[in-house]
């Protein structure tokens, strides 16, 4: 177990709607890191937030927008779903810019 | 500009003989570097971490990586492939000028019986 918790693990939706995903990180952990898997693309990064703000940025749509709160908490908006959303999406953190970074077990995200 | 290139990204090898997956990176800074492993639907596993201490690296399971700043290189070893190392691997880079970590494409591990 990694510490990092994300909710849902699964989840079917229809194209043009929004979901939203969260992710709890490792207790004491600062970044949170955003990931897309799908077959076709690999391992992509989306987004990294430090301590609320957004650090970096990936290869994440205008569709795609992601938030973390106060509490280290984050999460990941999805809308205007496409068929080609469909895939893992993991969440990461760590302690800071040079920490292992520890993964989540990812949520599944079908679109149908 | 950091990048790191796995150069198989498909290994097969028979059970009990040595496992060998191949990383280079290259990064004009001292980088941070990590191998991953993450079995079929499930998320990516710390197998293990470089961070400019011993340049060889022992890890869980079995592996380790050496760390070698004159050829680029951090390859992941294992004397002994075992059926539950079937998996892929990612081998990542990162270093302390910014924040951009980067996974390579991955490799997978095949053991054949």
């Amino acid at each position: 177990d990694s510490g990092v918790t994300q909710t849902p693990k699964h989840l079917i939706t229809a194209t043009g709607q929004r979901v939203t995903l969260r992710c709890s990180p490792r207790s004491g952990d600062l970044s949170v890191y955003w990931y897309q898997q799908s077959l076709d693309q690999g391992l992509q990064f989306l987004i990294q937030y430090y301590n609320g703000e957004e650090r970096a940025k990936g290869n994440i749509l205008e569709r795609f927008s992601a938030q973390q709160f106060p509490d280290l908490h984050s999460e990941l908006n999805l809308s205007s779903l496409e068929l080609g959303d469909s895939a893992l999406y993991f969440c990461a953190s760590s302690l800071n810019r040079q920490g292992t970074i520890y993964f989540g077990e990812g949520s599944w995200l079908t679109v149908v | 500009a950091q990048s790191v290139t796995q150069l198989d990204s498909h290994v097969s090898v028979s059970e009990g003989t040595p496992v060998l997956l191949r990383c280079n990176y290259s990064s004009s800074y001292s980088p941070s570097l990590f191998w991953y492993v993450q079995h079929p639907n499930k998320g990516l596993q710390l197998l293990l971490k470089y961070t400019s201490a011993a340049t060889l690296v022992k890890g869980i399971n079995g592996f380790e990586a050496e760390f070698k700043k004159s050829e680029t290189s951090f390859h992941l070893t294992k004397p002994s492939a075992h059926m539950s190392d079937a998996a892929e691997y990612f081998c990542v880079v990162s270093d302390l000028r910014d924040d951009k970590i980067i996974f390579g494409k991955g490799t997978r591990l095949h053991i054949l019986p």
